[in-house]
């Protein structure tokens, strides 16, 4: 596709199962980011993908949180044991791995845990 | 990354220009400036970046004062659909490091 994918658009969970969050980058893109952003607060880094390397999860909040890159292409966010504080909309980016900040944004996933 | 400091909000009238003041004193000397949009419920967006000479584009022009400590992004003719937040953010270019977002400035363009 044209720009960055992900889905669903909206999720709406009952606390303490596990979600899936999927991103589709920008073909050719080797970086890829995630981050959450909270009701009217900034984003949060979450964690990076930079081609083969290993990722920088410096950012995921528990051991909850885990993420996978196949490759420079499809990665999946998964939340386990899901929180009414983890409801928050998930955004992913993608972009080339020498212009890493000019990077596109999805529209994110808006997640609801209740 | 250097830290920034911008105004939480501003307002602009409609078809004038609107300037986005960021202060980033602490910047290195291979440290640039990008500056990022969010329109309400949509994702951030990529608007222009510069190092220390200014910049245009189709979206916007960036001013970076000489000593570098400052820089303004310009939306010369602000359109309602220019209402967005903000940021700012300096970071070395090419680095193997996360995008970090502050606060940003809420711009409303006005009717």
């Amino acid at each position: 596709g044209a720009g960055v994918s992900q889905s669903p658009s909206n999720k709406v969970t009952e606390k303490g199962k596990d979600v899936e969050l999927r991103c589709d980058p920008i073909s050719g893109h080797t970086a890829l980011y995630w981050y959450r952003q909270r009701l009217g607060q900034g984003l949060e880094f979450l964690i990076y993908f930079q081609g083969n390397s290993a990722p920088d999860k410096s950012g995921l909040p528990s051991d909850r949180f885990s993420a996978e890159r196949t490759g420079e292409s499809v990665s999946t966010l998964t939340i386990q044991r899901t929180q009414q504080e983890d409801s928050a909309v998930y955004l992913c980016a993608s972009s080339l791995g020498y212009r890493e900040a000019e990077a596109f944004f999805g529209q994110g996933t808006r997640l609801t845990v209740v | 990354d250097a830290k920034t400091t911008q105004p939480t909000s501003m307002d602009c009238a409609e078809g004038r220009a609107a300037n986005l003041p960021c202060n980033h004193s602490t910047i290195s000397g291979n440290e640039y400036v990008y500056w990022y949009r969010q329109i309400h419920s949509q994702g951030p967006q990529y608007i222009i970046h510069g190092l220390k000479n200014n910049e245009t584009n189709e979206m916007a022009s960036l001013i970076i004062t000489e000593d570098r400590k400052s820089s303004t992004l310009i939306l010369p003719h602000a359109t309602l659909r220019d209402t967005a937040v903000y940021y700012c953010i300096v970071r070395v270019s090419g680095s193997a490091r996360q995008l970090t977002f502050g606060s940003g400035t809420q711009l409303t363009v006005l009717p």
